[in-house]
């Protein structure tokens, strides 16, 4: 069964600290990954788009990383602000088009000052 | 800057009411979907379309309807709503077809957020 699993469900940090957001997935044959941020009552907005040959990938304070092997991805975030303070939601197609898409449940991200 | 619009944020309505949430989007978008999106769970496909006039139902769509007269507007229809609908829709649309803007990243709407009494 395709699935995507996040972890930590939720996290608190202080401001200026880093983080680590884990995705694992089970999604068959493997198109790309996608890291979404959403903040609260928004639509999610991308972060970054890695596809099978790509093992790293930045937008800014994130950094993306994907093992298509084990099949695990991390989203890294650099000097925390209060504004990241949002959920993170990991996003995996099978298929290019959206049509064979799975998320994640997303890590909930409170950033304290 | 890709703008899909969704025409409500939030709503109340009463069990058994005919919803509509409507979305539109200006970026020429081959295929646009509805989810839903409730804690704890990832976003839940309900249908999507991939061109005008068609439609798919994608892993909840029972007590759902769409329709997609125009390529930049789909709309969501809750023919009875129930209390069990009570959630965020989300609305996105993509590239379709093989050419390279088809990279499968969605664009989402802000959300509309359905609260049924």
């Amino acid at each position: 069964k395709n699935q995507v699993e996040q972890s930590p469900q939720s996290l608190i940090i202080l401001e200026g600290k880093n983080c680590t957001l884990q995705c694992n997935y089970t999604v068959s044959p493997f198109s790309n990954l996608r890291w979404y941020k959403q903040d609260t009552g928004r639509g999610p907005v991308s972060l970054t788009i890695m596809t099978f040959s790509e093992n790293t990938k930045s937008n800014g304070r994130y950094t993306a990383t994907l093992d298509a092997d084990t099949k695990q991805s991390s989203l890294h975030i650099t000097a925390s602000q209060l504004s990241d303070s949002a959920s993170y939601i990991c996003v995996v197609s099978g298929s290019t088009g959206g049509f064979k898409t799975i998320f994640g449940a997303g890590t909930r991200l409170f950033v304290k000052a | 800057d890709v703008k899909v619009t969704q025409s409500s944020r939030y709503l109340v309505k009463r069990t058994g009411e005919k919803v509509f949430l409507e979305c539109v989007q200006d970026m020429d978008h081959e295929n646009m979907f509805w989810y839903r999106q409730d804690p704890g769970l990832g976003l839940r496909l309900i249908y999507f379309s991939y061109d005008v006039k068609m439609k798919e139902k994608g892993d909840i769509p029972e007590g759902y309807s769409v329709s997609r007269e125009k390529k930049e507007r789909f709309s969501l229809i809750l023919e009875s709503a129930s209390t069990n609908q009570t959630s965020m829709y989300l609305c996105a649309s993509s590239f379709g077809g093989s050419g390279s803007r088809n990279t499968g990243e969605l664009f989402f709407g802000e959300g509309s957020r359905l609260t049924v009494l």
